[in-house]
């Protein structure tokens, strides 16, 4: 398996357009989650689902910020509009099951808002 | 409010020497910890865990240490290697379903 595939590597907008993070989890795997890495709060989760379905979005910052899974292989992170604020790493990843299991991570993107 | 603490952002060590890499946490509930490492340009990957049951875990030159009642663990690099080099991300949860609470992580430089 190629492991979890996060698309774009880098991604660099101007503030207030759309951004569209993707990712295709391990095959497979039930759970996946949304983490955003910063210098200042680390790793925080902002979403995950189990079986395609959300089960804890109280990570998100703002309404601005929405994930999707329309099915068991791809999800998106939607941020809209974007602001300088939302710059940071996002890293996407899943797992057999939720809890204990091990989580695999993708390589991540790189968001930069200018 | 963090509940997953590493008061450490980096830590220097001498190859060959013991790494030891702190974290503290404050929700009594959390019941299983884990560590993962990251390269840079890199997602996090696992590398080991433990039980609240346990007080050590150890998994060749990695060894974990839970301390309950003080709400500490720390993991035990030794001996510590170049490649070694990386930000270590501690992490925990409460139950068997529960989400993940990841650290801020110490950045480890293991000096040739």
């Amino acid at each position: 398996d190629a492991g979890v595939i996060q698309s774009p590597r880098h991604e660099v907008t101007e503030m207030g357009q759309e951004v569209t993070l993707r990712c295709k989890p391990i095959s497979g795997h039930n759970s996946l989650f949304w983490y955003r890495q910063t210098m200042m709060r680390g790793l925080e989760l902002l979403i995950y689902f189990n079986n395609n379905v959300p089960i804890d979005d109280s990570g998100m910052p703002e309404d601005r910020f929405s994930a999707k899974m329309p099915n068991a292989s791809f999800s998106t992170l939607k941020i809209q509009p974007s602001e300088p604020r939302d710059s940071a790493v996002y890293f996407c990843a899943s797992s057999l099951i939720l809890g204990r299991a091990e989580a695999f991570f993708g390589q991540g993107t790189r968001l930069t808002v200018v | 409010d963090q509940q997953v603490k590493q008061n450490s952002p980096s830590l220097s060590v001498q190859e060959g020497r013991i790494s030891i890499l702190n974290c503290d946490y404050t929700n009594s509930m959390f019941d299983y910890f884990l560590w993962y490492k990251k390269y840079p340009a890199e997602g996090p990957t696992f590398l080991i865990s433990i039980s609240s049951i346990k007080d050590k875990n150890e998994d060749g030159r990695f060894t974990v240490f839970l301390n309950k009642s003080a709400k500490h663990l720390s993991l035990h690099i030794v001996p510590s290697q170049p490649g070694d080099s990386a930000v270590y991300f501690c992490a925990a949860l409460r139950g068997s379903y529960d989400k993940v609470i990841f650290g801020p992580g110490t950045s480890l430089s293991v000096i040739p």
